[in-house]
């Protein structure tokens, strides 16, 4: 069974740089066919999508984030990083991770991130 | 960006209710249509993709419906598990964006 675990610090700093890792069990994630994804929901608020990485290491970032964003990939470690630099009080946020086909299925559990000084 | 509008952003209905739940994109997004559920605490479960396919493990007294710009969901009888707010997102082009939610709550 395919599982999605996120992993980080829970508070940052801001100006600072968020990092998070997704490790994933139960498939590989060089199998072809799939992306996989970042996305955050602040507090009591809806979804965006953040990007996501292919199993051949091609990103596709949202602009509204692309200049601050980079999600790269571990095959040796079956995973998959997500580092947001020069955070503020906006980024806080549970951030997810996902694999992407028509959707996305399944989510990790989130973790929360607190950015405050 | 293609904006995704969901409606009502919020409804109250009872244990057996039929509900339905409208989300609306800005361009033709084809049948790139997924729906969420969360409830409080929770990740998104998936529970249609394709606009109308039903994800595996999922009740049947969910369905999705429709193409092109309209699109629904419907509970045909709502239970206490139901309860939750349900999220559509297009797929149909990056950047993939999501409606606002409609939260569902117990009458």
């Amino acid at each position: 069974q395919l599982q999605l675990q996120e992993s980080g610090s829970g508070l940052v700093k801001p100006s600072q740089t968020l990092s998070l890792t997704c490790a994933v069990s139960g498939a590989s994630i060089s199998n072809g066919g799939y992306s996989w994804s970042w996305i955050r929901q602040p507090p009591g608020k809806g979804l965006e999508w953040i990007g996501y990485i292919y199993h051949s290491g091609s990103t596709y970032y949202n602009p509204s984030l692309k200049s601050r964003v980079t999600i790269s990939v571990d095959r040796s470690k079956n995973q998959f990083s997500l580092k947001l630099s020069s955070v503020t009080a906006a980024d806080t946020a549970v951030y997810y991770c996902a694999r992407e086909r028509a959707g996305l299925d399944p989510w990790g559990q989130g973790t929360l991130v607190t950015v405050s000084s | 960006d293609i904006q995704m509008t969901q409606f009502p952003s919020s409804l109250s209905a009872s244990v057996g209710d039929r509900v339905t739940i409208t989300c609306r994109a800005s361009q033709s997004i084809n049948r790139n249509l997924i729906w969420y559920q969360q409830k409080p605490g929770k990740a998104p479960e998936r529970l249609i993709y394709t606009a109308s396919s039903l994800q595996s493990g999922v009740s049947s007294r969910f369905s999705g419906s429709g193409s092109g710009t309209d699109f629904t969901l419907t509970i045909s009888s709502l239970q206490p598990e139901d309860f939750a707010t349900y999220y559509c997102q297009q797929s149909y082009t990056t950047p993939f964006t999501f409606g606002g939610g409609t939260k569902v709550q117990i009458k």
